[in-house]
């Protein structure tokens, strides 16, 4: 199965600041789906964008999606301390990346 | 909505001894996964139901690895024997029917050969 993979691996900022992560992928797609995972709630979904789809929004993210690329943007705006956490996308059917862990200074 | 059960959470087993993993789903989810997910990297994909069909068992070592989903609902992922290697968290999730929609998560079952 496709896997995507996420730039950077590591990324740290301050409170406030904004974060972005992007993902590469190889072949075609359907969807792309990004989720965050730390050690309190486990892997959760933050956003599906579909492939005839170029932005999505939900409230402090947003994720773009270039097809011809075949690249995704996901940015966090205002990030929060609570916003620590590893950040996957998905590009397929169990198709998971290795992840950028992103912290969040106070 | 309950969310996805799994258990044991922890399990300490080892070298060639066996183990079973258990998932409930959220309910009416038809699609259920199994991960594997080593520290430091993504989740694996092991194995996908749909119903109590398989899709995709691409990467699942067929030769200690077994999963099954019977009457679509729960699902047992075992390992017989268990190699030091596969010390990893078990990760089962479902979602309403194929890749369309987000997968839910379990918090997973943290393995330890040893």
């Amino acid at each position: 199965s496709q896997q995507g993979e996420e730039d950077p691996q590591a990324l740290s900022i301050q409170e406030g600041e904004n974060a972005t992560m992007n993902c590469s992928y190889k072949t075609s797609i359907n969807n792309l789906q990004w989720y965050r995972q730390n050690s309190g709630r486990g892997l959760v979904h933050l956003i599906l964008i579909r492939s005839n789809e170029r932005e999505k929004h939900s409230g402090r993210l947003r994720v773009t999606l270039d097809t011809s690329k075949k690249s995704s943007s996901l940015l966090i705006t205002a990030s929060r301390a609570a916003d620590t956490a590893s950040y996957f996308c998905a590009t397929g059917t169990g198709a998971f990346g290795t992840g950028t862990s992103l912290t969040v200074i106070p | 909505e309950a969310g996805v059960a799994q258990s044991p959470r922890y399990k300490i087993i080892e070298k060639r001894q066996s183990v079973a993993f258990w998932c409930n789903p959220i309910s009416g989810h038809a699609t259920l996964y199994w991960y594997q997910q080593i520290l430091g990297q993504g989740p694996k994909l092991l194995i996908q139901f749909q119903n109590n069909g398989v899709v995709d068992d691409s990467q699942l070592p067929k030769d200690r690895f077994s999963a099954e989903r019977l009457k679509g609902v729960d699902s047992t992922l075992k390992i017989q024997p268990a190699k030091l290697e596969d010390s990893a968290v078990y990760l089962c999730a479902s979602s309403l029917i194929g890749d369309a929609y987000e997968q839910y998560f379990g918090p997973g079952t943290r393995l330890t050969v040893t």
